[in-house]
């Protein structure tokens, strides 16, 4: 079976401050992507990044960086002196290779909010 | 590019009334997702289609719920009779494989409301 998991419902912080959203999955492929999508207030998801199974390399973007760990089976998101724009509600997603269809499952979300 | 097209934006019916929802997928995206996402979770896939065949409706209640892609673009969901529970909003998504990867675009959803 393939599940994710955010633990973490609601997150708020004081602009400027740090904050690392957490997510673990299952899965039995040996080949898998893992996504973290963005849904602000107007409700589309916003993609962030992709990460493929074999790539374990932390990625930083700007203020967005995201740390990959197989052995944990976590794909955690930190973002670096929160904004009150980065108030949203974070996905993260994961898509297994068994049959190729792409289809996306879905944490609960966590929910950020940075206040001013 | 244009992002993918959804409409309505909101809904809102009556238990046991028939509502459809609209799809307009990004040009040449041979992929067409549907995903339901009720109030404080993520979105669950519901049905998707390559071209206009289904390849995975696991997760359709298909008593009540079907779709369809007609020539294989623009696709609609309908529900018929809607029950309280289908209170939701509805992503729609499509999807262009590239190196075996099918990366995903969503639309802005329909929030559907029944009273």
């Amino acid at each position: 079976a393939q599940k994710v998991t955010q633990a973490q419902t609601e997150i708020s912080v004081v602009e400027k401050e740090d904050v690392t959203l957490d997510c673990v999955y299952e899965t039995r492929d040996t080949t898998y992507y893992l996504f973290w999508y963005k849904q602000p207030p107007s409700g589309e998801l916003v993609f962030l990044i992709r990460r493929n199974s074999f790539d374990e390399q932390n990625e930083i973007s700007g203020r967005y960086s995201w740390n990959f760990q197989k052995s944990t089976s976590s794909f955690n998101f930190t973002i670096t002196a929160s904004q009150v724009v980065d108030s949203a509600v974070y996905f993260c997603a994961l898509s297994a290779s068994s049959g190729n269809t792409g289809k996306l499952i879905f944490g609960q979300g966590t929910t950020l909010q940075v206040k001013p | 590019e244009a992002g993918v097209a959804q409409s309505p934006r909101y809904k809102i019916i009556e238990k046991r009334q028939s509502v459809a929802f609209w799809c307009n997928p990004i040009s040449g995206h041979a992929t067409l997702y549907w995903y339901q996402q009720i109030l404080g979770q993520g979105p669950k896939l519901l049905i998707q289609f390559q071209n206009n065949g289904v390849v995975d409706d696991s997760q359709l209640p298909k008593d009540r719920f079907s779709a369809e892609r007609l020539k294989g673009v623009d696709s609609t969901l309908k529900i018929q009779p809607a029950k309280l529970e289908d209170s939701a909003v509805y992503l729609c998504a499509s999807s262009l494989e590239r190196k075996g990867l099918r990366e995903q675009y969503f639309g802005p959803g329909t929030r559907l409301t029944v009273t």
